[in-house]
């Protein structure tokens, strides 16, 4: 159980194309969505935190312009990055944590999407 | 804000030896989580700790978390090829679920 899907997984593209990222949780329903960037052998960034049906939290330095998040329902989350330009080529990756007890709940990866802008 | 130091960054060892991470806090923590992310793979939780001076086993990984809740451990006992990966800490911040990550501790196998 506990399965995150997210598309694509893996992009190239054109500087000043705008690309959109899935998130789904296929087997629970998810009330919050994590994005997050990690660039190479270095740990996980966190981007933003996605509610369903509220705006996203994004963290200091992360133009929320330019990383468009949207959490339409319990089971899906969009990341878009706007018109990407080189400097935006990372490995973007989500996770989703489950509606239920309360508390901490560990987070669902998804397997991450490598973005190169040419 | 909160933070964690995990330590050290690589370790490389020979199939056989043991492995250990640590991560440290300067607060005292409700829990920690540990996850592990194979090469080209994404994070994996693995387990999470709740209560001080807690040590939990899968297999041959021992997680035990301080008796103050501001430090924690993972152990790995007699590495083999498929523990190589980076291993993460990660503790909850204030709110919304949010996670504070680790550095990760790289394993490597020396061939």
């Amino acid at each position: 159980g506990a399965v995150v899907s997210q598309h694509p997984s893996w992009v190239i593209c054109k500087s000043g194309t705008s690309v959109k990222i899935e998130c789904r949780s296929l087997d629970f329903q998810a009330t919050t969505m994590f994005w997050y960037r990690q660039f190479p052998k270095q740990s996980l960034m966190l981007m933003a935190t996605s509610n369903e049906g509220s705006k996203a939290t994004y963290e200091q330095g992360v133009e929320k312009d330019k990383f468009l998040i949207n959490h339409a329902s319990l089971t899906l989350s969009t990341l878009t990055v706007t018109s990407a330009h080189p400097e935006d080529s990372s490995f973007y990756i989500c996770s989703a944590t489950a509606i239920g007890t309360g508390g901490n709940q560990p987070q669902h990866f998804g397997d991450g999407t490598r973005l190169s802008i040419l | 804000g909160q933070q964690v130091m995990q330590i050290p960054q690589y370790q490389h060892v020979q199939e056989g030896e043991d492995f250990t991470t640590y991560c440290n806090s300067s607060t005292t923590l409700s829990n920690i989580q540990w996850y592990k992310q194979r090469p080209g793979g994404h994070p994996v939780f693995l387990i999470q700790l709740v209560k001080s001076g807690e040590v939990k086993k899968q297999k041959r990984l021992t997680f035990q978390f301080g008796e103050a809740k501001k430090n924690s451990s993972l152990h790995i006992t007699a590495t083999q090829t498929t523990d190589v990966g980076t291993y993460f800490c990660a503790l909850e911040r204030d709110s919304n679920y949010q996670l504070i990550w680790g550095a990760g501790t790289k394993l490597i196998i020396k061939p």
